[in-house]
């Protein structure tokens, strides 16, 4: 089944406490990207990755970091999280052969305390 | 910078209602626009793409319309049913911006039985 998957999908975590959102895709889509979303703000792109070692800032890039070594994995990094960081954080890919349709996993609801 | 919006934000009919949701597009420069849906706490379902180049996509009881020139698409539901019920999101995908997607702030549809 096509399908993108994020890890964990709940988490609860403290102030300054480093920690990753895994994001993966079976449909070796090329392109790859992280989104929040949060009330009133809708949803906004934090980073997205056209192919491997590809990466560009988003909308809102600051406070996390990304790395794009395979194609199939996107993972979410937070070096140190912060209050304001707590949110539900969604990973998409889109692939050229299907006219970069976007593909969404099931979300991560982050709180960072 | 691109901006999307959607009017209504939320939506009370009664069952069976054919209904129509709205879409607006500042920059006409798209490469597609696609809608989803998003029920509470969870991921976005892509329903259509409509591409730059097409005026409508169909599935089922579903039919997306796109003008590029009035900046405008369309989401028409037919004899909307209670399981319509969850917030519908435009997102426009750009040319001229890489491949960061823009989305709208969703219209919420409550369909009564």
């Amino acid at each position: 089944e096509a399908q993108v998957t994020q890890n964990p999908r709940y988490l609860i975590t403290v102030t300054g406490k480093k920690l990753t959102v895994t994001c993966s895709q079976n449909m070796n889509h090329e392109y790859m990207s992280w989104y929040r979303q949060d009330p009133g703000l809708g949803l906004r792109q934090i980073y997205y990755s056209m192919n491997v070692e590809v990466t560009d800032k988003g909308d809102v890039p600051e406070g996390y970091k990304v790395s794009r070594k395979e194609k199939r994995n996107f993972p979410l990094i937070l070096e140190s999280p912060s209050p304001n960081q707590t949110s539900l954080y969604f990973c998409a890919s889109a692939g050229q052969e299907s006219s970069y349709e976007q593909y969404f996993g099931p979300g991560t609801r982050l709180t960072v305390t | 910078k691109q901006e999307v919006t959607q009017i209504p934000a939320a939506l009370s009919v009664p069952e069976g209602e054919n209904l129509v949701l709205n879409c607006s597009f500042t920059d006409s420069a798209i490469y597609n626009l696609q809608w989803f849906r998003q029920d509470p706490g969870k991921g976005l379902t892509s329903l259509l793409l409509i591409q730059s180049s097409q005026r409508e996509q169909t599935s089922g009881r579903l039919n997306a319309s796109l003008d590029k020139s009035s900046g405008r698409s369309t989401l028409y539901i037919a004899a909307s049913q209670p399981g319509d019920s969850a917030t519908y999101l435009c997102a426009a995908k750009d040319y001229n911006a890489g491949n960061m997607l823009t989305f709208g702030g969703g219209t919420r549809l409550m369909v009564k039985p």
